[in-house]
Order: structure tokens, then sequence, then C-alpha cells
């Protein structure tokens, strides 16, 4: 499959603003994902985009697409501690929209 | 509520062993997916599904196979266990028809050790 790519680790403060960044190689991605991972537990699915937007926000998060540089990039506003886990982008592929994952970011959120 | 269940969570077998890993979800969605969660390689694709019948190789499927014999379940068979296939394993499953983004729902894994 395609390379997905993200950086393995992110720490920051608590209140601050983390960004995660995901570099993806396929143009004919139909829809990028985010899912979340928490200690011991499935991915739970946090946020999407379709292709041909540029941005969506959902209350703390904000997701950034560049098609052109194909940069995907997952902001979180005053994180949490509860927001500490693992970050998974994924891109939707035809047929049938199969999955190609990154390897993941684990988010640090430090008092 | 409609979910997707796994078992066993946890296996420990040895190698050489058949084991089967349980997928089922009661959402009756068409598409289901098995992955292995690996540190460095994020979740790869080992076998994929889009309705009875009709099973498709992933990116890792040697020494796997699976089986659609209804809607609601996708098992996961190691025909003879290699301690390379210690892993975790995640089954998940979607449907276009009845969702626009075709998201994939995740059950809660199962880690597998091959001794």
């Amino acid at each position: 499959g395609e390379d997905v790519e993200q950086s393995l680790f992110l720490s920051v403060r608590e209140g601050d603003s983390s960004v995660i960044n995901c570099t993806y190689t396929d143009s004919s991605s139909t829809y990028l994902y985010w899912y979340k991972q928490e200690p011991g537990a499935g991915l739970q699915l946090l946020t999407y985009i379709f292709s041909n937007m540029d941005m969506k926000q959902d209350q703390r998060l904000t997701v950034l697409l560049n098609k052109k540089d194909k940069h995907l990039s997952l902001r979180i506003a005053d994180t949490q501690t509860g927001d500490s886990a693992i970050y998974f982008c994924a891109e939707g592929l035809p047929p049938g929209n199969k999955l190609t994952f990154g390897t993941g970011t684990q988010l640090k959120v430090e008092l | 509520d409609a979910e997707i269940t796994q078992s066993p969570r946890h296996k420990i077998t040895e190698t050489g062993r058949q084991v089967t890993l349980a997928c089922h979800q009661t959402w009756n969605h068409n598409n289901m997916f098995w992955y292995r969660q690996d540190l460095g390689h994020g979740l790869r694709l080992i076998h994929y599904s889009y309705g009875v019948h009709d099973t498709n190789k992933g990116e890792v499927s040697d020494g796997y196979s699976v089986s659609r014999s209804n809607t609601e379940d996708l098992p996961l068979t190691l025909e003879s266990a290699a301690s390379s296939q210690t892993s975790v394993y995640f089954c998940a499953s979607s449907d276009p028809d009845r969702l626009a983004t075709d998201t994939q729902y995740f059950g809660p894994g199962t880690r597998l050790t091959v001794l």
C-alpha cells in the first residue's frame, strides 16, 4: 500500500494547542480520517474530511488539508490530559474506501 | 445498541497451532476488515470482505484466511501460527449505503501471543 507518514511523538502542556501532522501519497483518496486510540482500546473515529475540502472544524478539533502537498493536520485546541493517546491518520482509497493508516503519533499532555 | 465485538480479547498459543479470532457486528454492515497493529507500522490490512461469500487479500495476508458465511461475522484464521504473528488484531466494519463517509468502526482488539 501507499505510505502514510506521521511523527511518532508529541508532547504539549495542558491548555496549549496540539498539532499532529500527516503526509500521504495517494491523490485518489476520497476521505481522510483521524482516529484516536487510548491505552488498551480500539480505534475511535475523531473526525474526517472529504478530499475536496480544505478545512473542517468540530468543537476543539480543526482539520486542515493541503491536497497539493498531500498534507493533513489535526489541531486540538486547549489540550487536556484526557487527550493523551495515539492519533492515527488514515486515507480512504477506492474501491470500497479501504483505509491506509499512518504509523500513529503518541500525544503526551503534561501538567 | 449495535456494536462490534471480538473474542477472545487475549490469546496465548504455540507455534504451529491453528488459531481463529472471532469478529461479530450487529450493525448489519456489508463491509468488514481485519487489521494487525505493530509498533512502528500502524495498522496494516490483512483481509477484507464486501459481503457474504466475498473475501479479499490485504497488504499482509500471508498465513491468514477469512470466510464470510453471514453478514454479522468475519472470523480470522491463522493456519499455522508463527511468532511473527504476535500482534494486536482489530476488526472493523462499515456500510457505504448507510454512512455517507463509509466510516469504519473498530472492535476492541485481540492481543495474540505466539510462543
